[in-house]
């Protein structure tokens, strides 16, 4: 079985500030993770995904993410956050054999000018 | 290429009702799914199917059924809707069998069961 927690359900940053995004993951197989991004009355939109190979793993818009087995974690980041950035954020697990993505429960991402 | 489609895009039902969510697909995907998101829970897995004829429970499966007659549609039903049924429904696609490919989601369809 697998499970994603994601610490902080609200998280604000200054314009042009480190994003970071908390994600650990349980999963009793190796698991493959993934970050996407919701914007307001949208659907969900890939960031970016860990499957397998290089752990650092670098998505669209500046993002990046690593996974580190060691910590059981999934980290976001962004080194500088832009005003278009605000949006919920949900990391997402599934097995590598697996059909069924589970979800955290996502961050909402607040820019302050 | 259209992507991902659903619609309505929202609907207002009373206890009972029954209705059918359409979703539909233009880039030949196999794999096809129904997520329900409320606040504070994420995205949770109701359905999916791995192909034409297949389909499977996922997460909360009670209270909607799915089918799978063609490629391209994926339709979610709600046989006697009630209000804890009310939510924001996204139905997604993706490559070949396993949902570990990018899933592709469609824009979405507000549901409130009064």
């Amino acid at each position: 079985a697998q499970s994603v927690t994601q610490l902080g359900s609200h998280v604000s940053v200054s314009e042009g500030a480190l994003v970071l995004l908390r994600c650990n993951y349980s999963s009793s197989v190796p698991p493959y993770l993934f970050w996407y991004v919701q914007y307001p009355n949208q659907g969900l939109q890939l960031l970016l995904k860990y499957t397998t190979g290089a752990t650092l793993v670098k998505g669209i818009n500046g993002f990046e993410a690593e996974f580190k087995k060691s910590e059981t974690s999934f980290h976001l980041t962004k080194p500088s956050a832009h005003m278009s950035d605000a949006a919920e954020y949900f990391c997402a697990v599934t097995a590598n054999t697996g059909n069924q993505f589970y979800f955290g429960t996502g961050t909402s991402l607040t820019v302050i000018p | 290429n259209a992507g991902v489609t659903q619609t309505p895009k929202f609907q207002v039902l009373k206890t009972g009702q029954s209705m059918t969510l359409q979703c539909a697909q233009d880039m030949n995907h196999e794999y096809m799914s129904w997520y329900r998101q409320d606040p504070g829970m994420g995205l949770r897995l109701i359905h999916y199917s791995v192909g034409a004829g297949i389909t499977d429970q996922g997460e909360v499966p009670n209270g909607y059924n799915v089918s799978r007659s063609t490629t391209e549609d994926f339709p979610l039903r709600l046989l006697s809707a009630a209000p804890s049924q009310t939510s924001v429904y996204f139905c997604a696609s993706s490559y070949g069998q396993g949902g570990y490919n990018e899933q592709f989601f469609g824009p979405g369809t507000r549901l409130t069961v009064l």
